[in-house]
């Protein structure tokens, strides 16, 4: 069974300094890994994929996550966080029946 | 890049009526939709797939007469919660795929959320 963990609940950075927002994973075959944002009350936002190809993906409003096979990771980043990208950050990873297994979120908080 | 809508976005209703929620993909047809369950402060859960002109497939745990789902169209899912409790109040989240070169990207709706008093 596929599964994607985020071991933090909650993450908090100074504006302007880099955040990173941990992501692993299990799967059986080769992984399709996305990140997507949510805002209160709002649907999934994407902010990018790993499909094939180069490792570091770089994706919507500055963001980017690099594959790690060996260490299973998909963590997300950003060289310098604004406070607008305070929300809830999922992990996710595609199965072959088309449906998504969700992480369970990280709060990411940037502190003005 | 292809939308999904949902209809309501809220939606508040007293404990024992039904309520029908609607997500539409509006610029491709699908013949797969899926409805994901989100309560707060958790991850997404997928609830039931729903396949257009068969019967939907739920998920363990999911009660199939008290989340009916309905694939009327190629661009048209229902979910219906019957006779809604209080527990049942939830963000309910639908998604739909569109393939792109071998693989389905997946757009997701907007959310509606659903209040039982």
């Amino acid at each position: 069974a596929q599964s994607v963990a985020q071991p933090e609940d909650q993450v908090n950075v100074a504006e302007g300094n880099p955040l990173t927002v941990k992501c692993t994973y299990s799967v059986s075959g080769n992984p399709y890994l996305f990140w997507y944002v949510q805002y209160p009350n709002r649907g999934l936002q994407f902010l990018l994929k790993y499909i094939t190809g180069d490792n570091l993906v770089k994706g919507s409003y500055g963001f980017e996550a690099e594959f790690n096979k060996s260490q299973t990771s998909f963590h997300l980043k950003k060289p310098s966080a604004l406070v607008s990208d305070s929300a809830l950050y999922f992990c996710a990873v595609q199965d072959y029946g088309q449906n998504f297994v969700f992480g369970p979120g990280t709060r990411l908080s940037v502190l003005p | 890049g292809a939308v999904v809508s949902q209809h309501p976005s809220w939606v508040i209703c007293k404990s024992g009526t039904s309520v029908k929620i609607e997500c539409r993909s509006l610029d491709f047809q699908a013949t797969t939709m899926f409805w994901y369950r989100q309560f707060p402060k958790q991850s997404l859960m997928l609830m039931a797939t729903s396949n257009e002109g068969s019967k939907a497939t739920y998920e363990q745990g999911v009660e199939k007469d008290k989340f009916l789902i309905n694939h009327a169209s190629l661009t048209l899912s229902t979910l219906t919660v019957t006779s809604a409790h209080p527990e049942d109040s939830s963000f309910y989240i639908c998604s739909a795929p569109l393939g792109l070169a071998g693989w389905n990207e997946q757009f997701f709706g907007p959310g509606t959320r659903l209040t039982v008093l």
